[in-house]
């Protein structure tokens, strides 16, 4: 079945360090990508998705390239900072299944 | 538009007792999907339901827990004689009707914490 991979936490970062959170995906046919944000205490925040091969989902400085040919979607930023504390989900959609994965705990110290 | 609203936000039980969790999707939608998430642990798929129908309920487990979207009004997520292992964050989301394709995101809600005594 379809599934979602993600690099373990946590990651701990400097500020304005470089972010990559790895994540991969196997699936039948051709999801929608997401990534998604959850912060302390909070439900989960949409941050960027990609809905076809090649495109590049963006928000909030974070980047994400949908390869198909390597089924992968990692998540980037060049420089984090301390407020990017968080959980970070990797997720497909296709039809009416939706995976997420298992989360990676970001902490950027100052 | 107001976003995915569940309440209670914060909810206590003694073992034994019953717990409501109720869940109004965005205005629009109505796909209504609910998960769980124990402490530091991920997100794990429970339920998928439409207008008065279960879709997917692989998630759930088969005994005490149940849900329902009716015609009017909130999903409800019901679990009967809680046990101190239901504690958790129990997480609505819901998504417009979209295409074969799974175009459409889901839009979580604050989250219920369910604490059992």
């Amino acid at each position: 079945g379809d599934s979602v991979t993600q690099m373990e936490g946590p990651v701990t970062l400097s500020e304005e360090a470089f972010l990559t959170i790895n994540c991969t995906y196997t699936a039948t046919g051709y999801p929608s990508l997401f990534w998604y944000v959850q912060y302390p205490g909070e439900g989960l925040q949409l941050l960027l998705k990609a809905t076809k091969a090649d495109d590049k989902g963006s928000n909030k400085g974070f980047e994400a390239t949908y390869r198909k040919e390597t089924t992968s979607f990692h998540l980037e930023k060049g420089s984090v900072q301390v407020s990017d504390s968080a959980v970070y989900f990797c997720a497909l959609s296709y039809g009416q299944n939706f995976v997420f994965g298992p989360g990676t705990r970001l902490s950027v110290l100052p | 538009n107001a976003g995915v609203m569940q309440n209670p936000r914060h909810l206590v039980r003694r073992r034994g007792q019953e717990a409501r969790l109720r869940c109004s999707p965005m205005k629009g939608h109505s796909h209504v999907y609910w998960y769980r998430q124990l402490p530091e642990e991920g997100l794990k798929f429970m339920v998928y339901l439409q207008k008065e129908n279960i879709i997917d309920e692989s998630g759930m487990p088969k005994e005490r827990f149940s849900a329902e979207f009716p015609k009017e009004g909130p999903s409800i997520l019901r679990i009967q004689q809680v046990v101190r292992g239901d504690s958790a964050a129990y997480f609505c989301a819901s998504s417009p009707p979209g295409l074969a394709g799974g175009l459409y995101e889901q839009y979580f809600g604050p989250g219920t914490r369910l604490t059992v005594t």
